[in-house]
């Protein structure tokens, strides 16, 4: 069974900081992997998608890097504001199947 | 973008009733569609996966007499909780997957129903 999981489960820095989101998983046969913002009592928002065979994606101040033999995943946030404020989450895309085994999320908060 | 609409978004409805949440791809068919549940401080917890024109395969623990889903078209899916209890209560969010998908396409999420069950 995949179990992914998320940490830390909570962040709070200063605008402006660059930080560092961590995802791990167990089973390294995944499909493809996938990060989402959720804002409270919202649905999900896609951020980034690295597929198996790649390494990392980049949107904007947004980079994310994959490890699969590891099982590893981070997402990098670059000069971070308050609106960047939200809970972010890990999805993992098992091989065998469509659905997606998510993370707990970082719950981060962005201070002016 | 790919989008995907859901609804209600919020609904309270009392205990023994059933209600009805409506799951939409806009602008593209999703031969499969999934529903999840979210408690809060939680991660999602998949509850099943709906596969148009075909019953919905449910995730252990989850009973299927009580969550109804139909994917009757490419384009709707329906959850429908029956004889709704208070600890039904929760965020319900359904996500839809392209039927085009290549290597590129992630999946697309509604932005979800919250259920309160009194």
């Amino acid at each position: 069974k995949q179990e992914v999981t998320q940490i830390p489960a909570a962040l709070s820095v200063p605008e402006g900081e660059n930080l560092v989101l961590n995802c791990s998983f167990t089973d390294s046969a995944i499909y493809n992997l996938q990060w989402f913002r959720q804002d409270p009592g919202k649905g999900l928002t896609s951020l980034l998608l690295i597929q198996s065979s790649q390494r990392e994606q980049t949107s904007g101040r947004l980079n994310a890097s994959l490890d699969k033999s590891s099982g590893r995943s981070t997402l990098y946030i670059a000069a971070s504001q308050p609106g960047d404020s939200a809970t972010y989450l890990c999805a993992v895309r098992r091989n065998s199947g469509y659905a997606l085994n998510f993370g707990k999320g970082t719950s981060l908060l962005v201070t002016p | 973008g790919a989008v995907v609409s859901q609804h209600p978004s919020r609904v309270i409805c009392k205990s023994g009733t059933s209600v009805k949440i409506e799951c939409r791809s806009l602008d593209f068919q999703a031969t499969t569609m999934f529903w999840y549940r979210q408690f809060p401080k939680q991660s999602l917890m998949l509850m099943a996966t709906s596969n148009e024109g075909s019953k919905a395969t449910y995730e252990q623990g989850v009973e299927k007499d009580k969550f109804l889903i139909n994917h009757a078209s490419l384009t709707l899916s329906t959850l429908t909780v029956t004889s709704a209890h208070p600890e039904d209560s929760s965020f319900y969010i359904c996500s839809a997957r392209d039927s085009r998908e290549t290597a590129n396409y992630g999946y697309t999420f509604g932005s979800g129903t919250r259920l309160t069950v009194v």
